[in-house]
């Protein structure tokens, strides 16, 4: 099976740079995801990891290591709008396990 | 518009009546699947279908069903609704698994359900 840890909650300061970390113990590891669900919506993928590295689009980027079963989202120039749950999912063949989802909450 | 829509939005039943939860999406995507969503606990799987009558268990199938005998819709099923099924409940879809980045999951909007 998967475990996939990631912190409950975050805040930060709009404008500001926030990294939201997952770490995920797995076999037949084949990738990760990043989604995003604002409060009372549904999840919207941001972005996926398979190869270690950062991948970056626009002011979100995310980076995998899979020797360390780790990953994090970083959040640039935090705006308001960016005040959402953030859910990693880790990929091992057929199944997608989701964390709890790390809540950030963006302050002026 | 290219969407997976599910319906009620809210619903508030009483324990053993029973109830279905419609999802429908029309894009034409291969893999389906009901997820419920619990405070601290992040979504859990509860059944999926890889295709038209293709349907299987996720990790918390219990007191549910589901059926898959059109492509488009994946109903999700409760019998006899009890209390602890009370939670917020997402229907699913991708063009195949959704474990690689060429098919992320796309969600409908959230089922409701409370269950007195």
């Amino acid at each position: 099976g998967q475990n996939i840890d990631q912190p409950t909650e975050m805040t930060a300061t709009e404008g500001a740079i926030v990294q939201i970390n997952c770490t995920y113990q797995t076999s037949g590891f084949n990738g990760l995801f990043w989604y995003q669900q604002h409060a009372g919506e549904a999840p919207t993928f941001l972005s996926y990891n398979v190869l270690d590295g950062l991948e970056e689009k626009g002011r979100f980027s995310s980076f995998l290591s899979r020797s360390k079963g780790y990953s994090y989202l970083l959040l640039k120039e935090l705006q308001m709008k960016d005040s959402a749950s953030y859910l990693c999912a880790g990929a091992a063949g057929n199944k997608l396990t989701f964390g709890g989802g790390t809540r950030v909450l963006v302050k002026p | 518009e290219a969407q997976v829509t599910q319906n009620p939005r809210y619903l508030i039943t009483v324990t053993g009546k029973k109830l279905t939860v419609t999802c429908s999406q029309n894009m034409n995507h291969e893999y389906m699947s009901w997820y419920r969503q619990d405070p601290g606990l992040g979504l859990r799987q509860i059944y999926y279908s890889m295709n038209v009558e293709a349907t299987d268990k996720g990790d918390v199938p219990e007191g549910y069903k589901v059926s898959r005998k059109e492509k488009r819709n994946f109903p999700l099923i409760l019998e006899s609704p009890s209390p602890n099924q009370t939670s917020l409940y997402f229907c699913a879809s991708s063009l195949v698994v959704p474990t690689g980045g060429h098919s992320p999951l796309h969600f409908g909007n959230g089922t409701r359900l409370t269950v007195t």
